[in-house]
């Protein structure tokens, strides 16, 4: 059973800084993975995706790479920013068609 | 395009009653999801359609939880009789397939509480 983990479950850090959020699954047999960012009280939006044959997408300053075989993803967020503070989730889709997310990690990022 | 639009955004309800959550999908989107979010187990996927036949519903719950999706625009998930363990934020998806290719959409979510 393909299970999704993120570390840390909360991050804070001062605005400018360069970030490293970490995802890992237990199966590498996937189609793609993907970035979310969800807002309090809202639902998630999709931030980037990257397919299982990709190393890693870029968009704006948020870069996202994928190792299927050690079955690990990371987010690098650069020059964080206080409006980057929100919650970012982590899912793979497996084979099957079904998106399994990780339990996500909460970001602050402190003016 | 208006994205994922769900309602209603809250629910509060007293156990034992029927509630009716319903979602409208991207436009041209033959793929949609039910997903619920509670603390404790994170964002789950109930269950999917594509081209409004379900596919996977085994993450549906119990017999309690029904869904249909009667048209390509249109889908409900119905919980009779709620009961207070039902309380979450259920969240509704849509994508253009279920092929790696495809981002899901979600629509901004349905709080619902069971008293």
């Amino acid at each position: 059973k393909q299970e999704v983990t993120q570390i840390p479950a909360a991050l804070s850090v001062p605005e400018g800084e360069n970030l490293v959020l970490n995802c890992s699954f237990t199966d590498s047999a996937i189609y793609n993975l993907q970035w979310f960012r969800q807002d309090p009280g809202k639902g998630l939006t999709s931030l980037l995706l990257i397919q299982s044959s990709q190393r890693e997408q870029t968009s704006g300053r948020l870069n996202a790479s994928l190792d299927k075989s050690s079955g690990r993803s990371t987010l690098y967020i650069a020059a964080s920013q206080p409006g980057d503070s929100a919650t970012y989730l982590c899912a793979v889709m497996d084979q099957g068609g079904k998106l399994i997310f990780g339990q996500g990690t909460e970001l602050s990022v402190k003016p | 395009d208006a994205g994922v639009i769900q309602s209603p955004r809250h629910e509060v309800t007293e156990m034992g009653q029927e509630v009716t959550l319903r979602c409208k999908p991207i436009s041209g989107h033959n793929s949609l999801f039910w997903y619920r979010q509670t603390m404790m187990r994170g964002l789950e996927l109930l269950i999917y359609f594509n081209n409004n036949v379900p596919i996977d519903d085994s993450g549906m719950p119990e017999d309690r939880f029904s869904a249909k999706m009667p048209n390509a625009s249109f889908s409900t998930l119905k919980i009779q009789p709620s009961e207070p363990r039902d309380s979450a934020v259920y969240f509704c998806a849509s994508s253009l397939g279920t092929s790696g290719l495809n981002e899901q959409f979600f629509g901004p979510g349905t709080r619902l509480t069971v008293l």
